[in-house]
């Protein structure tokens, strides 16, 4: 099955850095790629998604690139803030159809923190 | 329109117990996905509901099964609880068609002793 392997686990920056988390998954039939942000005790929150037909995606100062050939994409945060300190999940599914329905591969996590 | 709601929020259970977890998802949302959230596995995919049928289930023991009423509403149940069966379970709804975006709900914390 589906494998998503998500670095780093863990990322210091200081606020207004830009941080990056990086994530590979193992089926190149993947094509729906969305990152989620769950805040300590709250739910996990969609921030950003990208699907298999666009390179790149920005959302004010999110960003997601997608490299299909090397099966790999990352998160992109610019100017951080100390609220975007979180934990910060990236996911892949197949989409429709057959064992795909529904579910979603998530990578382990990264713990991002914005000192002040 | 209103998030996704989960109930009960909290749970503590023991051993060889049984538990009945409910979801109610976005008005208009067919698909409902359980994921099971803990510190070592990470999050990881239970079975996916639409229209009152599973049509996608992950690699957890039958102890773990789930239903879909006519009106989306999911409920998961686990039978005979282990100690490691405690756990964050999340539900998420989408609309179910194609590549839409999952809508977590907060989730119930069970914990088993």
């Amino acid at each position: 099955g589906e494998n998503v392997e998500q670095h780093p686990s863990t990322l210091s920056v200081q606020e207004g850095d830009s941080a990056v988390i990086k994530c590979t998954y193992s089926d190149s039939a993947s094509n729906y790629f969305p990152w989620y942000k769950q805040e300590l005790g709250k739910r996990p929150q969609l921030i950003i998604d990208i699907r298999s037909n666009v390179g790149e995606k920005k959302d004010q100062r999110i960003a997601v690139t997608l490299n299909k050939t090397a099966k790999h994409f990352s998160l992109h945060i610019t100017e951080t803030q100390p609220e975007d300190s979180a934990v910060y999940f990236c996911a892949a599914s197949l989409g429709a159809g057959g064992t795909s329905y529904g579910k979603l591969t998530f990578g382990q996590g990264t713990i991002l923190t914005v000192h002040p | 329109k209103a998030g996704v709601t989960q109930t009960p929020r909290y749970l503590i259970k023991t051993r060889g117990q049984q538990v009945t977890l409910s979801c109610s998802p976005i008005s208009g949302h067919r698909s409902v996905s359980w994921y099971q959230q803990t510190p070592g596995q990470g999050l990881q995919f239970l079975f996916e509901y639409f229209s009152e049928t599973q049509r996608n289930k992950g690699n957890f023991p039958g102890r773990f099964s789930g239903r879909q009423f006519s009106n989306s509403r999911s409920e998961m149940n686990v039978s005979t609880l282990e100690l490691g069966d405690s756990a964050l379970y999340l539900c998420a709804s989408s609309p179910g068609l194609s590549l839409h975006e999952q809508f977590f709900g907060p989730g119930t914390r069970l914990t088993v002793l």
